[in-house]
């Protein structure tokens, strides 16, 4: 089955900075990868996805970005701001929602 | 919007216990998901169901089992509580689009 793995576990940026957390999977055959946020004592909620059809998606000042060939997929947040503190997880599917897999996590804080 | 409801969001049971976590969703899906949540290993899947009376086996079924006998209710069935059963359970159910997830069940065996 799937395997999906994610670093850095934990990841520490001052307000403003840059932040990238990486994840691999193993399915050459998953084509769905959508990213999570899970802020403290709340339940994670959808931030962005993509699919295997495209190479990049921005919202704002989140972008994914997904290197196929190398079965990788990245989360980048620009001009961080102490709100986008959390645990975030990246994800893996084959044909949507269904079965996916998570990562194990990143624990993003900014500090201000 | 939305609504995926949990029964508890603590839950303190002892070791042998039969332990059932109700998992219910306003929006007609057909998909619905057992995670559990423990540090440093994220989401694990334990059980997922296409619809009713259909279930399928994560990555890590042993010691649960499930039920789906109405489309909107996912239940957890714990059969014999074990200490490292301790965790947070999620419940989510999906679209096409996105998994929604509900608010958790902090679940201690004793």
């Amino acid at each position: 089955g799937e395997n999906v793995e994610q670093h850095p576990s934990t990841l520490s940026v001052q307000e403003g900075d840059s932040a990238v957390i990486k994840c691999t999977y193993s399915d050459s055959a998953s084509n769905y990868f959508p990213w999570y946020k899970q802020e403290l004592g709340k339940r994670p909620q959808l931030i962005i996805d993509i699919r295997s059809n495209v190479g990049e998606k921005k919202d704002q000042r989140i972008a994914v970005t997904l290197n196929k060939t190398a079965k990788h997929f990245s989360l980048h947040i620009t001009e961080t701001q102490p709100e986008d503190s959390a645990v975030y997880f990246c994800a893996a599917s084959i044909g949507g929602n269904n079965d996916m897999r998570f990562g194990a996590g990143t624990r993003l804080t900014v500090k201000p | 919007d939305v609504k995926v409801t949990q029964s508890s969001r603590y839950l303190v049971k002892r070791t042998g216990e039969k332990v059932f976590l109700e998992c219910v969703q306003d929006m007609d899906h057909e998909n619905m998901f057992w995670y559990r949540q423990d540090p440093g290993l994220g989401l694990r899947l334990i059980y997922f169901s296409y619809d009713v009376k259909m279930k399928e086996k994560g990555d890590i079924p042993e010691g649960y089992s499930v039920s789906r006998e109405k489309k909107e209710r996912f239940s957890l069935i714990l059969e014999s509580a074990s200490t490292n059963q301790t965790s947070m359970y999620l419940c989510a159910s999906s679209d096409p689009y996105e998994q929604y997830f509900g608010p958790g069940t902090r679940l201690t065996v004793t």
